[in-house]
């Protein structure tokens, strides 16, 4: 079993309407949660980052976690187009030597 | 802001040659990681580095060797390039300890990448 699960997608949505990303993760101790977003070609580039259980908000982009369930989403309000990419889910693994461990990523279309 | 840096951004070359991918970061960061991805595909990681003289092997197997000599340098090398060795190879870095005058989250500052053909 995979430590961090993304559905791979891709995920289509219409312009304007909300993107829920989802992640489920194995290890019931980790402690930090990062969202990535990808574009094809480019390099990951950090969206949001959380620790606490609840929601963080920054701009249209929320990220829920919820620890005793194992999952963290990242919701993507009024998408435009450019939001278009790969989104990554990372999970800093305890056990693991403190490694931060990559979801295999949800693929992301807005339609305009 | 992130300042990390990798060159070559691009190399194409010749089977049985050896290379070195150069990783550099100026935020003082602790942890440094190499990744390789292919297009479309997930990321994985070949090596990391808890700091000077500290190198460990990543999930993937891999046939490259990395050092870290100095906090601000992770190179990569490949003793002897093959066509399986085609990929983009992604350098990143962390704060681990919050030395750099960040919270020590660990988040990760990726390169731009170097997209490595292999004839």
């Amino acid at each position: 079993q995979k430590e961090v699960e993304q559905n791979s997608g891709p995920l289509s949505v219409p312009e304007g309407a909300i993107a829920s990303l989802n992640c489920t993760y194995s290890d019931r101790v980790s402690q930090s949660f990062f969202w990535y977003r990808q574009y094809s070609g480019k390099s990951p580039e950090l969206i949001m980052s959380i620790y606490s259980n609840g929601d963080k908000e920054d701009g249209r982009f929320t990220a829920q976690l919820n620890k005793a369930s194992q999952y963290v989403s990242l919701l993507i309000r009024d998408s435009q187009p450019s939001d278009s990419a790969t989104y990554l889910c990372a999970v800093k693994d305890v056990y693991g030597g403190f490694k931060t461990i990559f979801g295999a990523g949800t693929r992301l279309f807005v339609k305009a | 802001e992130a300042d990390i840096y990798q060159t070559p951004r691009y190399l194409v070359i010749g089977t049985g040659k050896k290379i070195t991918l150069e990783c550099s970061q100026t935020m003082g960061h602790d942890k440094m990681y190499w990744y390789q991805q292919d297009p479309g595909m997930e990321l994985h990681l070949i090596h990391y580095s808890y700091g000077v003289n500290s190198t460990e092997k990543g999930d993937l197997s891999s046939e490259s060797t990395v050092s870290r000599i100095r906090t601000e340098h992770f190179p990569l090398t490949l003793e002897s390039a093959r066509p399986s060795h085609t990929s983009q190879y992604l350098c990143a870095s962390s704060d681990s300890t919050g030395a750099s005058g960040r919270a020590g989250t660990d988040t990760q500052y990726f390169g731009p990448g170097t997209r490595l053909t292999v004839l």
